[in-house]
């Protein structure tokens, strides 16, 4: 089975300052990794993916993440947050070693909350 | 543009009616998957399809029902048996392969009770 954890509901940044993101994983085998963000009433879009490869991947608008294979975790990372950058995030895992196309597992989602 | 479009935005389903909600994707995608998302719950897996005339259950498939007809097409039946349908619905796409690409989603409809 596979899961995923963001243990904040909610993370608040100041414009212009670093933000994280955090999310764990737990798989059977290896993990392939997203980030998605979502705003409001609207569907998801996604940021980035690890696959293989680099642990650090970079994605659109500027964000990043880590992978972490010893942690198990992937945070989703921007150096300078812009208000624009508020919204609701979503981590997400697919165990690449049960093959097939079944649908990714989403974490509950963390709300970004960048004050001006 | 190419994309996924879901309709209605909005649907109110009346206690003991059958309702069902459309996507429609134009990027050539095999895999198709519907999705319920409930407020501090994530979303949750209900059904996907890799290829046409096949579908699999996902976690949470009681009470809804789907049919892939044709590529462009998944639409989702949310049945009478569902108690508790009020939620916003998303449909996504991807190219079918061992889970590495990721997958786009249309902007959702949002289900209500009457």
């Amino acid at each position: 089975a596979q899961s995923v954890a963001q243990p904040e509901d909610q993370v608040n940044v100041a414009e212009g300052n670093p933000l994280t993101v955090k999310c764990t994983y737990s798989v059977s085998g290896n993990p392939y990794l997203f980030w998605y963000v979502q705003y409001p009433n609207r569907g998801l879009q996604f940021l980035l993916k690890y696959i293989t490869g680099d642990n650090l991947v970079k994605g659109s608008y500027g964000f990043e993440a880590e992978f972490n294979k010893s942690q198990t975790s992937f945070h989703l990372k921007k150096p300078s947050a812009l208000v624009s950058d508020s919204a609701l995030y979503f981590c997400a895992v697919r165990d690449y070693s049960g093959g097939g196309a079944d649908g990714l597992t989403f974490g509950k989602g963390t709300h970004l909350i960048i004050q001006p | 543009d190419g994309g996924i479009t879901q309709s209605p935005k909005y649907l109110f389903r009346k206690e003991g009616q059958n309702v069902t909600l459309s996507c429609e994707q134009n990027l050539n995608h095999d895999a198709m998957y519907w999705y319920r998302q409930d407020p501090g719950q994530g979303l949750r897996l209900i059904y996907y399809s890799q290829i046409v005339n096949d579908f699999q259950k996902g976690d949470i498939a009681e009470g809804y029902s789907v049919s892939r007809e044709k590529k462009e097409s998944f639409p989702l039946t949310v049945t009478s048996a569902q108690k508790n349908p009020t939620a916003f619905y998303l449909c996504a796409s991807s190219i079918p392969g061992y889970g590495n690409q990721p997958q786009h989603f249309g902007d959702g409809t949002r289900l209500s009770i009457l």
